[in-house]
């Protein structure tokens, strides 16, 4: 079936790293994305790795992908406070249109 | 490039009103989507357009009607509101369905009385 989960929220200090973290369930997905969606506004893609992949780092963000486990993660180095939003984990289904979403994980950057 | 555009962005009606959400993008985009999303769920899709003159089924259609009416513009209209169709509807487009980035209106906040 088609699952995606991540926890529902996660506070750091502002020049900590955050790690938010996604597991799915479907093991033909080919596109795994995250997604920052600020208050108000629509979703804003961060970045995304192939499913042949472990691990791409674009700036500040690193992501690791976990095949075998199907785990997915985001980390943030030195957090600031406009981090602080929700951030989606979505998979892309092979052979398929659908874009399946997590429920969310709330961040919240403390000063 | 404005990207992708919904209006309204706030909309009150009454159980039984109809109504049509708009979704514009000047992206050239081939596919084009309709998601919902409700408090503490992700987003899920109620339609997508896989190219223009093409409409299919997401997740959760029930009680909603799509219309691609060119390449830049996909519809939604609510024949007959519900209360349970209460949510933030998003609007998004890729270049063509499958594998291509999705990107995001910024939402049009419903709230059926």
């Amino acid at each position: 079936g088609e699952d995606v989960e991540q926890s529902l929220f996660l506070s750091v200090r502002e020049g900590d790293s955050s790690v938010i973290n996604c597991t799915y369930t479907d093991s033909s997905s080919t596109y795994l994305y995250w997604y920052k969606q600020e208050p108000g506004a629509g979703l804003q893609l961060l970045t995304y790795i192939f499913s042949n992949m472990d691990m791409k780092q674009d700036q500040r963000l690193t992501v690791l992908l976990n095949k075998k486990d199907k785990h997915l993660s985001l980390r943030i180095a030195d957090t600031q406070t406009g981090d602080s939003a929700i951030y989606f984990c979505a998979e892309l289904m092979d052979s398929s249109y659908k874009l399946i979403f997590g429920s969310g994980t709330r961040l919240l950057v403390r000063p | 490039n404005a990207g992708v555009t919904q209006t309204p962005k706030f909309q009150v009606l009454k159980t039984g009103q109809s109504m049509t959400l708009q979704c514009a993008q000047d992206m050239n985009h081939n596919s084009m989507y309709w998601y919902r999303q409700d408090p503490g769920m992700g987003l899920r899709l109620i339609y997508y357009s896989a190219s223009e003159g093409t409409t299919d089924k997401g997740e959760v259609p029930n009680g909603y009607n799509v219309s691609r009416l060119n390449k830049r513009e996909f519809s939604l209209r609510l024949e007959s509101a519900a209360p349970s169709q209460t949510s933030v509807y998003f609007c998004a487009s890729s270049e063509k369905a499958g594998r291509d980035t999705q990107y995001f209106g910024p939402g049009t906040r419903l709230t059926v009385l």
